[in-house]
């Protein structure tokens, strides 16, 4: 199936662990992104790589860390977690980054609980 | 004021109906839009862009555009109940990175 795959659905820890999401596609897209949902349900980009560069940086803690390995993967590394840090995250992927027309496309998701 | 707004709803409507989404945007959100159908639980599907002004319809689906009021409006013709749902809409900002709103929940009764 052509598809954005995350794992792991589901990440239940510690707060002041460090843990990572890994995100993947075959959609043949050049560009990923990561964003986060919140409790009520907001959605907010934190980064997002065309092509293995960096090429949007939210303000987001620098404990969080992406890593893009090649085109089809984006992986999501979270040092220090805090109990704030509870949330969904979403991968997506999209042709044409700096596009107006460009659709975005995302994972199933990874329920974050820190406890 | 919120770049993309969206009523919270629940926008309940009874099986058959026509759902009428809306959405207003800020200045900043000004390149193109999409709608998001996401079930509880699950994660946003993509069902509709639109990029310039005027009507752009999928089959019960038909997506308007006004860019001189800022509004941007999701129509569902003979909604059923598999269409309840929380729908995104989402506008391109000059940067290229979506805004999201946060979302009116569909309810369509049976």
């Amino acid at each position: 199936d052509t598809a954005v795959s995350q794992t792991p659905k589901y990440l239940v820890t510690q707060m002041g662990n460090d843990k990572s999401i890994k995100c993947e596609q075959n959609l043949g897209h050049d560009t990923m992104y990561w964003y986060k949902q919140d409790s009520k349900k907001f959605l907010k980009i934190m980064f997002s790589y065309n092509n293995k560069e960096l090429i949007i940086n939210e303000t987001v803690p620098n404990r969080f860390s992406p890593k893009s390995p090649d085109k089809a993967h984006l992986n999501l590394h979270i040092n220090s977690l805090e109990l704030g840090d509870s949330a969904v995250y979403f991968c997506a992927s999209s042709h044409l980054a700096g596009r107006s027309y460009n659709e975005q496309f995302f994972g199933p998701g990874t329920r974050l609980t820190v406890l | 004021q919120k770049e993309v707004e969206q009523n919270s709803g629940p926008l309940s409507v009874p099986e058959g109906a026509i759902a009428s989404l809306n959405c207003t945007y800020s200045d900043r959100v000004s390149q193109s839009f999409f709608w998001y159908r996401q079930y509880s639980g699950k994660s946003p599907e993509l069902i509709m862009s639109i990029y310039s002004n005027g009507d752009k319809e999928d089959g019960r689906f038909t997506a308007q555009l006004n860019k001189a009021s800022q509004y941007v409006s999701l129509l569902i013709r003979d909604s059923q109940p598999s269409d309840s749902a929380t729908y995104l809409c989402a506008g391109m900002d000059s940067s290229y990175k979506l805004i999201f709103g946060s979302g009116t929940r569909l309810l369509v009764r049976p």
